[in-house]
This record gives structure tokens, C-alpha cells and sequence, in this order.
């Protein structure tokens, strides 16, 4: 069965300090991968996506960036943390070419983020 | 510009209500919309709906889909303290996920 992970589970970073997010996925193979971000009580909304290695697409002009090294890995970064970047990132994969771009998407557990 | 927007924002009702969650949608080259329920944590999906006037069902929660007026309704019959959350629409366009805000449900015992 496929699962998926991320971490860490929650974060404390001061303003201007670096980021990194890993998420991982196991059991599927060629996943399109997605970061998102939600703010306490709204929606999600997609930061980037990826359908292949190295392939990104970024949605939202930030100072944030996404890296896919290997095929069931995805990588969200920033040089320099904003205290608008706090929030809860959300990692989610869903079926690959063969499965159909339109299928139903799973989430991992979520790294809650604060920047001071 | 792509578009989900759910209604009611929020909702509290007592266990044993029936409520009715509302998803409307502009999307190009729509694929799919998806229901998914959110606790704490990350989301669970609930359905995937991709033709007309077809419910699908799950214990006391069933959804339909109107590709026609654009739009999907969630319900949830009796309804019990375990089912308050956040609960958010997603619709899919190729390699897509457009969420709507969520409606956040409280049921109260």
C-alpha cells in the first residue's frame, strides 16, 4: 500500500532563517506531487506541483521553491523565511500518467510552521 | 480565472441534524471534484464524483455531482459530535486541485 511522509510535524523558525521540508512517498511509482500551504482557517492552496524528476510548476509567486531530486521525493524550500510563511504545509501525491492525473489525492500528515 | 467556492462557511447544528454542504465551481477542462473531510491533521477523501446524477453513498454521508449547473452537494444525515471538521471541495483539472475555502461543521451533543 502506498503511504506518505513528511517532516517535521511542526517547526518554530525565526524570520530570515533557511527552510526545508521533506516529503516522501512509498509504494507507487511516478506519483505527481504537490506542496500546499493552508492559513489557520482557509483553504489549501497549491504552491507547486510536479509531474516527473526535476519537473516543477510553480502557482504562486513567493520566496519559497520546490525540488524534486528523485521520483518519490519532494522538496520545499526558502533562503530567507517571511512571518507570512507560517502556516501548515500540507504534501500530497496522487496517481501518475498511468493512473490518470484526476484521481483522488492523499495527504501527508502536515508540518505546522511558525515564523517569528 | 479557475474557481471553487463552498457554502455555508460555517455551520453549527445539534447531533442528529441533517445538513447540507454546497460546492460550486468554474473550472476549465474539469475532470473530477472530490470531497474530503479535515480533523486535526491532514484531509481524508470521502468521494470522487465525475458524472451527473449519480450519489454515492457512505454510511450517513451520500454526494451527487450536477455537471450541468456546476455544482456538488454533500449530505450528512444524523449527524454526531464526531462529525465536526472542516470539510473542502476540491475540483480537479488536469494535474489540478482547485479547493474551495471549506464549510467547518460543529455539531453540538
Amino acid at each position: 500500500s502506498q503511504t506518505i511522509h513528511q517532516w517535521p510535524a511542526t517547526l518554530v523558525q525565526p524570520v530570515g532563517s533557511p527552510l526545508s521540508l521533506e516529503c516522501t512517498v512509498e509504494g507507487t511509482s511516478n506519483p505527481n506531487l504537490y506542496w500546499y500551504r493552508q492559513a489557520a482557517g482557509r483553504g489549501l492552496q497549491l504552491l507547486f506541483y510536479s509531474v516527473g524528476i526535476g519537473q516543477i510548476s510553480s502557482e504562486v509567486p513567493q520566496n519559497l521553491s520546490a525540488s524534486r531530486p528523485q521520483d518519490r521525493q519532494f522538496i520545499l524550500s526558502s533562503k530567507k523565511l517571511l512571518l507570512s510563511d507560517s502556516g501548515f504545509y500540507l504534501c500530497a501525491w496522487s496517481g501518475g500518467l498511468a493512473g490518470g492525473p484526476y484521481n483522488e489525492q492523499f495527504f501527508g500528515p502536515g508540518t505546522r510552521l511558525t515564523v517569528l | 480565472e479557475d474557481k471553487v467556492v463552498q457554502s455555508p462557511l460555517s455551520l453549527v447544528v445539534h447531533e442528529g441534524d441533517t445538513v447540507t454542504l454546497n460546492c460550486s465551481y468554474e473550472v476549465t477542462n474539469f475532470r473530477s471534484l472530490l470531497w474530503y473531510k479535515q480533523e486535526k491533521k491532514a484531509p481524508t477523501f470521502l468521494f470522487m464524483l465525475t458524472s451527473s446524477g449519480i450519489e454515492k453513498k457512505s454510511g450517513r454521508l451520500s454526494s451527487i455531482l450536477d455537471k450541468k449547473e456546476l455544482f456538488s452537494i454533500l449530505n450528512i444525515t444524523a449527524t454526531q459530535t464526531g462529525d465536526s471538521a472542516i470539510y473542502l471541495c476540491a475540483v480537479v483539472g488536469p494535474y489540478k486541485y482547485i479547493f474551495g475555502t471549506g464549510t467547518r461543521l460543529k455539531v453540538l451533543a
